[in-house]
């Protein structure tokens, strides 16, 4: 277990639906990340939130519509995904970005949720 | 978009070998290099932070190295063994972020 938690761990959506990736971490962290991992490719940093404001935004299509209500969770909006949206979407926390010294920047993940888009 | 490149890309590895396999990064704006260990169906797991040249690091039967000068880092494995099966990545810090190689996925075989 690393402290941050993912779910669902799997889901099958049409392109048409709207749906929600969920992921809390209980580290006391202050920075979260989305990845987007598809197959045989790196991590692909899509967003970072830092003390709760976004920082970072890395040219990430609409369809995808992050959301940090507070330190300890971050959400995944997703609406009228494309099938090459499929991949696996990995939440990370780490203790502090950009500061902290490099030990700070370890980023703990969960496990990720498999998304499919029919 | 910072190239982080590791290789191979997958080996198999006989139980009790010992391995190595490379994480090759840009030489300038260094500031850590980090390794994680990705089993199946579980978590990306930190293994080591690395910061200077020359710099290595050990956990158990895995050790890595880190020359910053040339942009390059080893990750070792001494006697393999089943459980060390799982996908190794490297991640590059430059001033702000991290960049992730795609990793290197280890099969030992009993």
């Amino acid at each position: 277990e690393t402290g941050v938690t993912q779910t669902p761990r799997h889901l099958v959506m049409g392109m048409t639906n709207k749906k929600s990736l969920k992921c809390e971490q209980h580290l006391g962290h202050n920075a979260m990340y989305w990845y987007k991992q598809s197959a045989k490719k790196p991590l692909e940093l899509m967003f970072v939130y830092s003390l709760e404001e976004r920082v970072e935004n890395n040219s990430v299509p609409s369809r995808f519509s992050p959301e940090c209500p507070n330190s300890s969770h971050l959400f995944l909006h997703l609406h009228t995904l494309q099938p090459e949206d499929s991949a696996l979407y990995l939440c990370a926390s780490s203790q502090a970005r950009g500061a902290g010294g490099p030990l700070g920047d370890t980023q703990y993940f969960g496990p990720g949720t498999r998304l499919t888009v029919l | 978009i910072l190239n982080v490149e590791q290789s191979p890309q997958s080996l198999h590895v006989q139980e009790g070998d010992s391995t190595n396999f490379t994480c090759s990064f840009p030489s300038s704006n260094f500031y850590a290099l980090h390794w994680y260990r990705w089993e199946t169906a579980k978590s990306p797991e930190a293994l080591f932070v690395m910061t200077l040249n020359g710099d290595e690091k050990k956990k158990g039967r895995i050790s890595a190295t880190l020359n910053t000068k040339e942009g390059y880092s080893y990750l070792y494995i001494k006697g393999s063994q089943p459980e060390d099966s799982a996908t190794y990545l490297c991640a590059f810090r430059d001033d702000y972020k991290l960049s992730f190689g795609a990793g290197t996925t280890v099969t030992v075989r009993a």
